[in-house]
Parts: structure tokens; sequence; C-alpha cells
């Protein structure tokens, strides 16, 4: 069965990076899209781009466009979003999402558990 | 602020039928299709409806979707308890390069 599984929460200072892993299984990772899917506390869910993991090319949001970078290991199976410069408002749950189609405009049909990414001082 | 409009709240009792609609525009929902997510309290989002109104495997069809022109809706049939989360729209938009937008969601609760 498909699993996207990501790693831990994590805690970082304003100004610093954090990189959080989507760790896939089940179906074949050059197949599918992989795309990145955020949540503030009590808020909506924000697109933030996507990695194709067969080429390795990548699509950001334009408000994420200098400041995330997707990329992946394809040994492993594994998708990585990095976000730096992190800020107050970046404080959110982050989601790797699975794109059922191999186009940009398509439905997510497998989610990752989601990482809590908590920026404080 | 969304790009994609929904009601903040919805309700009903066990049984009854809900909607919950959503407002775009031509450069999403005008020109491509809608995706519904259901998230129940603490979990990922779950993909419920996708293209408009297909179902995937395994989504009781008490739920349907539809869409016309700018907007879309989600119909609940025969409402359950376990029916009591928050619904999100999404479309790919066209503009700025193409991005997926959501809705800001809409928490049902079953009285």
């Amino acid at each position: 069965q498909v699993q996207l599984v990501q790693s831990g929460a994590e805690v970082k200072k304003p100004g610093a990076s954090v990189k959080v892993s989507c760790k896939a299984s089940g179906y074949t990772f050059t197949g599918y899209y992989m795309h990145w899917v955020r949540q503030a506390p009590g808020q909506g869910l924000e697109w933030m781009g996507w990695i194709n993991p067969n080429s390795g090319g990548t699509n950001y949001a334009q408000k994420f466009q200098g400041w995330v970078t997707m990329t992946r290991d394809t040994s492993i199976s594994t998708a990585y979003m990095e976000l730096s410069r992190l800020r107050s408002d970046d404080t959110a749950v982050y989601y790797c999402a699975r794109g059922l189609w191999v186009v940009a405009a398509t439905p997510f049909d497998y989610w990752g558990q989601g990482t809590l990414v908590t920026v404080s001082s | 602020q969304s790009v994609l409009t929904q009601p903040p709240s919805a309700s009903g009792t066990p049984g009854q039928r809900v909607t919950i609609s959503c407002s775009g525009s031509s450069s999403n929902i005008g020109s491509n299709t809608v995706n519904w997510y259901q998230q129940l309290p603490g979990t990922a989002p779950k993909l419920l409806i996708y293209s408009n109104n297909q179902r995937p495997s395994g989504v009781p069809d008490r739920f349907s979707g539809s869409k016309s022109g700018t907007s879309a809706s989600l119909a609940i049939s025969g409402l359950q308890s376990e029916d009591e989360a928050d619904y999100y729209c999404a479309a790919w938009d066209d503009s700025l390069n193409g991005h997926v937008v959501f809705g800001g969601g809409t928490k049902l609760t079953v009285l």
C-alpha cells in the first residue's frame, strides 16, 4: 500500500533553515510528482510547489520562490523540502502529497502524516 | 485570504443532506476541475472528490460533487457523525505561471 512517512517535528529559531523529508513506499517513486502543502495553526491549506522525482524538475508557488528548495533522492525514494530564512509565521504543519496524475494540475491522492515546524526565538 | 471562497461553517443533523459551496474565478474553477478534501481533526487531508465529481475508491457514494461555471459544490447525503470534519475545495489556477489554490475550508458540525 502507498505510504508517505515524514520526518519528525522541528523547532527552529528565526532566520534558520529546516529540511523536511518524505519517504515514499508502495509505488514507483519516480512515477508521480510530489507536492508540498502547509497548514498554519488553525488555518487552511497552502500549496508550496512540486518536484518531479524522475527528472528533479521543480515548480514553486510564486510566494515561495527564492526561499524553498525541493529535492529528492531516488535511491531511497525520499523527497525533501527545505525552507530557509524562517520567520515566526512559517510555523505550520508541512505535508507532502502525491499527485494522482503526472501533470501539475492534479489532485493529491496520498498525503504524509505531516511535520510540525515551530519557529520561535 | 483564500483564492477560493467557502462558507466557514455548515451543520446538519444525522440523516440530513448538506451542501458546501466553493466559489472561484475564470482562471481557476472556470477553466479547471475541482477537487475536495476532507480533514478529520488532527489528521492529514484525504482526497474525497476529484475531477469535479469523481470519487476515489473507498469513498462512500453519500459524497458527491458538482461544478457549474466558476462555482462548485460538495453534497453529503445521509449525514453521519463521522462526517464531522473540515472540508476544502481546491483547483489549479492558470495565473502566475500556474499554481494550486485552496478554499479557506468549511467546518462541518453534525448536531
